[in-house]
């Protein structure tokens, strides 16, 4: 298996532009995590789903981030307009079951200028 | 805030000599897992101990937990400059299915 695969790894953008994030999961996995990483606040949760449906969004910073997983295999966290606070590696992880390891994706650094 | 805190938030050592980090937290927990984190790469799972289990080994690496104080404690033993990254702990309370992360120890093993 690939691992947890996510795109772009890099993405620089301009305050106020749209920005998505995209990932797609280890097949069989029923559990789909977005983080997000900075020096300052560490690594942080903002969502997860379970079969495809969201189950704890209260780490979503604000109303300009959004996540979303059409089907077992893709989800996409999207941030409209971006801002430079947000600037960050944001990381994609699957596993299954609730309890289990985590695995996660290599990141993708954005930045927002 | 943090679940898990991590101490010391750096160290440093020579190659061979053992390293162990400790790990705290504040709620019950259904298990604590490591984590390791090469620079500017994901994180990879290391080992996880379930809150029943009180010593937990794979290869050179020995984990501790004590529930009655909320703490573990992660060795690496006969450390190799390879190791050099950065640890994390993170605990999966008894509800739900998020792990909270604590902020991670960075560890430089010097050849």
């Amino acid at each position: 298996d690939a691992g947890v695969i996510q795109s772009p790894r890099h993405e620089v953008t301009e305050m106020g532009q749209e920005v998505t994030l995209r990932c797609k999961p280890i097949s069989g996995h029923d559990y789909l995590f977005w983080y997000r990483q900075t020096m300052m606040r560490g690594l942080e949760l903002l969502i997860y789903f379970n079969n495809n449906v969201p189950i704890d969004d209260s780490g979503m910073p604000e109303d300009r981030f959004s996540a979303k997983m059409p089907n077992a295999s893709f989800s996409t966290l999207k941030i409209q307009p971006s801002e430079p606070r947000d600037s960050a590696v944001y990381f994609c992880a699957s596993t299954v079951g609730a309890h289990n390891e985590q695995f996660f994706g290599p990141g993708t650094r954005l930045t927002v200028l | 805030s943090q679940q898990g805190e991590e101490d010391p938030q750096a160290l440093s050592i020579q190659e061979g000599e053992n390293a162990t980090m400790n790990c705290s937290y504040k709620t019950s927990i259904n298990n604590l897992q490591w984590y390791r984190q090469n620079s500017g790469r994901g994180l990879v799972h290391l080992i996880l101990i379930r809150s029943n289990e009180r010593e937990k080994h794979s290869g050179r690496l020995r984990v501790t937990l004590d529930t009655s104080k909320k703490s573990s404690s992660l060795l690496i033993t006969a450390s190799r400059a390879a190791d050099t990254a950065s640890y994390f702990c993170a605990t999966k309370e008894t509800s739900g299915s998020r792990l909270t992360f604590g902020e991670g120890t960075q560890l430089t093993v010097n050849p």
